[in-house]
Parts: C-alpha cells; sequence; structure tokens
C-alpha cells in the first residue's frame, strides 16, 4: 500500500522562474493539502484540494497555485520564485472526512539561487 | 503572536528520563489536536491525537486543556531513538487545515 509519494526529491531553481511539484495520495485518499516548512519552522498551510477545487487557503500570494486530476494526484506551481521560497514542500493526504489525519509524503526541497 | 507556540528547546535528557513539552494555541475555535514527530530532513509523522480526557500510548501521554488552551506531551523512559521534533498540532472546525507550532527539539544521549 504506497503511502503518500512527491516528486521530484529535491530541486533548485533561480529567482524568477516557475517550478511545479507533484504529489500523489495514500491509496483510498481524496484530498490533497500542501505546506511549506521553512528551516527551524513548522510547516505552514498552502492550501488544499478536494473534487478538482481549491477547498481552503491559507495566507500565500497568488504565486502559489495548485491543480488536483482526477485519480486525486495534485500539483503544486510557484511562479516569478524568491530567494524566500526555498523551502521544504509537504504534500499531505487524507480521506473527505474532516476528522481524518493527515499523511505526509516525504516532501520536495526546493533551493532557489 | 503564533497561533499555536511551542518551546523551541533543544530539551538534552539521558535515556530514561521523563521530558514533559508544553504548547499553548490561541484559536479557542480549535477543535482537534494532535502531536506530530519529525525527524531530520523527513516528514512529520502523526504520533498521537489528544483528547480532552488525556490519552496515553504507550511510553508517551498527551494532555489537552481548553479552558487554558494548553495542551502538553509527556514521555516516559526516554529512549535514544525518541530524539526528534516535537510539533503541536490544532485543527480549527472550519476547514481542515493544520496549524503547527515551530516544534520543540528532543536529543535523548546516553
Amino acid at each position: 500500500d504506497a503511502g503518500v509519494t512527491q516528486s521530484p526529491t529535491h530541486l533548485i531553481k533561480t529567482r524568477g522562474q516557475q517550478v511545479t511539484l507533484r504529489c500523489s495520495p495514500k491509496s483510498g485518499h481524496d484530498t490533497v493539502s500542501w505546506y511549506q516548512q521553512a528551516l527551524g519552522q513548522g510547516p505552514q498551510f498552502i492550501f488544499q484540494y478536494y473534487e478538482e477545487e481549491e477547498r481552503q487557503r491559507g495566507n500565500f500570494p497568488d504565486r502559489f497555485s495548485g491543480h488536483q486530476f482526477p485519480n486525486y494526484s495534485s500539483e503544486l506551481n510557484v511562479n516569478a520564485l524568491l530567494l524566500g521560497d526555498s523551502a521544504l514542500y509537504l504534500c499531505a493526504s487524507s480521506s473527505g472526512q474532516i476528522d481524518q489525519p493527515q499523511h505526509f509524503g516525504d516532501g520536495t526541497r526546493l533551493s532557489i539561487l | 503572536r503564533k497561533e499555536v507556540e511551542q518551546d523551541p528547546g533543544p530539551f538534552n535528557v539521558p535515556e530514561g528520563a521523563t521530558v514533559a513539552f508544553n504548547c499553548t494555541y490561541s484559536n479557542s475555535a480549535s477543535q482537534s489536536f494532535f502531536w506530530y514527530r519529525q525527524d531530520c530532513r523527513k516528514e512529520p509523522k502523526l504520533l498521537m491525537s489528544v483528547y480532552s480526557s488525556g490519552n496515553e500510548d504507550g511510553r508517551f501521554t498527551a494532555q489537552l486543556n481548553r479552558a487554558s488552551q494548553y495542551i502538553s506531551l509527556l514521555i516516559r523512559d526516554s529512549k535514544l531513538s525518541d530524539s526528534a521534533t516535537y510539533l503541536c498540532v490544532v485543527k480549527v472546525e472550519r476547514g481542515n487545515k493544520l496549524i503547527f507550532g515551530a516544534g520543540t527539539r528532543l536529543a535523548v544521549h546516553p
């Protein structure tokens, strides 16, 4: 039973570029949430997708956008990258029921030069 | 003020020690509470949920005080493998987003 899988594992970009990160949820899960974790901080909620729509959004600018596909996998896109976007990006999946715990993937470590 | 606050530590304790972590949250509408564990450069993993009546899982005991908006985690008989960052997490009733504290680092030494 595959857990949450994310790709790529590591990524290096330069300022101003665009990046796409990918996530496949755990089998049986239909909800995907994205988090950004800066060094020494806890994860910060970016947004959540359910039934291919953004259900909730955190305090992140419009440069951060996402998508969910019919097979429940998801993408996180970040445009016009800034140095401050360097972080570990975590994807978490859960079932549509609100009280179900979220399971995290290994994350994508994004470095902006 | 941060929504979830934790003592960042680090807590350096010998094997076998008992250690307690505290956490406070600011949103009185918070409905669900958790402790997650995160190893260095790894993803957070759910350690346990926290209930108002308090709950125990082996060497781990979690407590919730809604009136004080305070959550605690007690680890008894610490093992070397307990060394990690412990994240206090709350979920507000509306929506399903998790709000994380910055984490408390624990280092257990021989």
